[in-house]
């Protein structure tokens, strides 16, 4: 069974400044997908990047970047010119290719405060 | 609008009560899921659906029952077996499809005490 782990429970990060979250995983698969979601007071769910195993090329959304380090099983989130906005939990979370297993297997997230 | 609506927000309850959670969406999704939401333990999956009439248990579906007998709804009922019930509840949806990193939208939630 896959595994992912979040070690840091809480962050925190100047306006304006850039802040890195961690995220390993464990699995046997060779090609697998990485997500992470941020989760703002108002609890919704909401995608902020995704990241296929089989591309080398790191996925960037706007402020948003990953590390991906498939060989290490690390994946981090960058987050540039952190704004207030930006304040939230965010799971870093793994999934299958294979059809019938589509499942999301979440970290235990890391709660992000912004400091104006 | 398009998404997934889950009602109630807040929902309270008796212990030993069955209580039936809501989730509808309107993305023509085939797939459905159910996530249970603990503080310090992320979201740990309930049941899944790939398609009407058939679904899957996740990782901590004792106590928990669902159906699909529609593509756009999958209720999930708390049963009187589920230890501690108290939790917040996510309900998602998806493609359902062979290698493609198809996102999960998920709903705003429902909160769920039990006393």
């Amino acid at each position: 069974a896959q595994t992912v782990t979040q070690s840091q429970p809480e962050m925190s990060v100047q306006e304006a400044e850039t802040v890195t979250l961690s995220c390993t995983y464990d699995t046997s698969e060779s090609d697998y997908y990485l997500f992470w979601y941020k989760q703002p007071p108002s609890r919704q769910m909401i995608l902020v990047i995704r990241q296929e195993a089989y591309k080398q090329q790191n996925a960037t959304e706007n402020r948003f970047s990953v590390n991906f380090q498939k060989a290490a099983k690390s994946f981090s989130l960058k987050i540039s010119d952190s704004q207030l906005g930006d304040a939230a939990m965010y799971f870093c979370a793994y999934r299958s290719p294979n059809f019938g297993n589509e499942k999301l297997t979440f970290g235990t997230g890391t709660r992000l405060t912004i400091i104006p | 609008d398009g998404g997934i609506t889950q009602s109630p927000k807040y929902l309270f309850r008796k212990e030993g009560q069955n209580v039936t959670l809501s989730c509808e969406q309107n993305l023509n999704h085939d797939a459905m899921y159910w996530y249970r939401q603990d503080p310090g333990q992320g979201l740990r999956l309930i049941y899944y659906s790939q398609i009407v009439n058939d679904f899957q248990k996740g990782d901590i579906a004792e106590g928990y029952s669902v159906s699909r007998e529609k593509k756009e709804s999958f209720p999930l009922t708390v049963t009187s077996a589920q230890k501690n019930p108290t939790a917040f509840y996510l309900c998602a949806s998806s493609i359902a499809g062979f290698g493609q990193s198809y996102e999960q939208y998920f709903g705003p939630g429902t909160r769920l005490t039990v006393t």
